[in-house]
């Protein structure tokens, strides 16, 4: 079955400064990757995903990008702010079947 | 449009008792999912049901869970004579599946989850 890895599992950072996380999955049929936001005591919310025929998206201050040859996506975000503090995943889910296979989480830190 | 409901957000129960955990999905959405998060852990997907059927039960434990969607009335997990090792979160998703667009058939919405803490 598929396999989801993230990386890093902290991540501090200064605010205003960017933070980039990254995932490798194993499962090459796999074509829909979203990125979830948590925050403490909540459920995830989806920030941002990404399908396997693009290669990079962008919501504003959030960008996503897919290398399926490598078969691996980033999530970057730029001009972090304090309330981008949170514990973020990557998941991935194969063209069959409609489970999303998750990565461990980011937890990240924005500093004032 | 209310999102996705789970309760109780907080469940206590001693070990040998059974736990319900109740998801209402999104209005308009007929696909549910359980997913169980242990602490400092990512989601690990449990089940995936439709109105009255099991689709992909694959990462239910064999034994003690159980989940069901009936025609009327939310999802259920249950979980029978509960252990230590089942206090977790437990999130329920819904996605809305037969959406003309097709972007909109993987977008899974997350509930808040429930809390479960064995005793």
């Amino acid at each position: 079955g598929e396999n989801v890895e993230q990386h890093p599992s902290t991540l501090s950072v200064q605010e205003g400064d960017s933070a980039v996380i990254k995932c490798t999955y194993s499962d090459s049929a796999s074509n829909y990757f979203p990125w979830y936001k948590q925050e403490l005591g909540k459920g995830p919310q989806l920030i941002i995903d990404i399908r396997s025929n693009v290669g990079e998206k962008k919501d504003q201050r959030i960008a996503v990008t897919l290398n399926k040859t490598a078969k691996h996506f980033s999530l970057h975000i730029t001009e972090t702010q304090p309330e981008d503090s949170a514990v973020y995943f990557c998941a991935a889910k194969a063209s069959a079947g409609n489970k999303l296979t998750f990565g461990g989480g980011t937890r990240v830190l924005v500093k004032p | 449009n209310a999102g996705v409901m789970q309760n109780p957000r907080h469940l206590v129960r001693r070990r040998g008792q059974e736990a319900r955990l109740r998801c209402s999905p999104m209005k308009g959405h007929s696909h549910v999912y359980w997913y169980r998060q242990l602490p400092e852990e990512g989601l690990k997907f449990m089940v995936y049901l439709q109105k009255e059927n099991i689709i992909d039960e694959s990462g239910m434990p064999k034994e003690r869970f159980s989940a069901e969607f009936p025609k009327e009335g939310p999802s259920i997990l249950r979980i029978q004579q509960v252990v230590r090792g089942d206090s977790a979160a437990y999130f329920c998703a819904s996605s809305p599946q037969g959406a003309h667009w097709e972007r909109a058939k993987n977008i899974q919405y997350f509930g808040a989850g429930t809390r479960l803490s064995v005793l």
